[in-house]
């Protein structure tokens, strides 16, 4: 069965900085899985963050950055602000009938 | 400004059907690929299905093969999903999204239909 793993909570102060990783239990995160993360508020619908490992999407505020750490995709916030505070999920393309979502990483900024 | 609107959702029991609908404006259906995913109440996002601009192609995550449906009309700029045979499991807001399936990426995302699959 595959499965793409996030942290399930994660906390930053306002002005810190915090990375979200993702990971795949059939081996290493590649950029040939093209990660993507989406960010997801409560009763809203989800919003492209980064897509193909580290592309910013557009009006993604620069303090977002993906990347490949290791064996897993990572999604770096710098200097963090009240307002990220969202659920976040990554995207594994696996395959055109593969398409994958982490089970998502409850920030906190407090 | 581009707007994809969901509809088509309710209660229904199990073994039973519904067809969800999604409006686009702002933008011409026939120029994306389109995708439906779902969210079960306080879960994770879940890739549904797929279909190509001519609608010539498809693809459904497992779960759904051989129940659900995805179609197109882009003389109408929307995009469907019939789903059949409904599980409890199935419960979730279907939300439909335009696919660049070259970055590959969802990019316009639409507000979300809830359907309740329950006896």
């Amino acid at each position: 069965q595959t499965v793409v793993t996030q942290e399930p909570s994660l906390s930053v102060s306002p002005g810190g900085s915090v990375t979200l990783t993702c990971g795949y239990n059939s081996g290493s995160v590649s950029t040939s899985y093209y990660p993507s993360w989406y960010q997801q508020t409560p009763g809203q619908s989800p919003r492209t963050l980064i897509y193909n490992t580290n592309t910013r999407s557009s009006g993604v505020p620069h303090r977002f950055s993906g990347s490949i750490l290791g064996n897993k995709a990572a999604l770096t916030i710098a200097g963090a602000q009240a307002d990220d505070e969202s659920d976040y999920y990554c995207m594994l393309y696996l395959g055109s009938d593969s398409w994958v979502f982490g089970g998502g990483t409850k920030l906190t900024v407090l | 400004d581009v707007e994809l609107v969901e509809s088509g959702g309710g209660l229904v029991q199990p073994g039973g059907s519904l067809r969800l609908s999604c409006a686009a404006s702002g933008l011409t259906l026939r120029n994306f690929w389109m995708s439906w995913v779902r969210q079960a109440p306080g879960k994770g996002l879940e890739w549904v299905a797929n279909i190509r601009q001519d609608g010539n192609e498809r693809y459904y995550v497992e779960s759904v093969k051989g129940r659900f449906t995805i179609s197109r009309d882009n003389s109408q700029n929307s995009l469907f999903l019939q789903m059949d045979s409904l599980r409890v499991d199935d419960t979730a807001v279907y939300f439909c999204a335009t696919l660049l399936y070259g970055e590959p990426r969802w990019d316009s995302w639409g507000q979300g239909t809830l359907v309740t699959v329950s006896s």
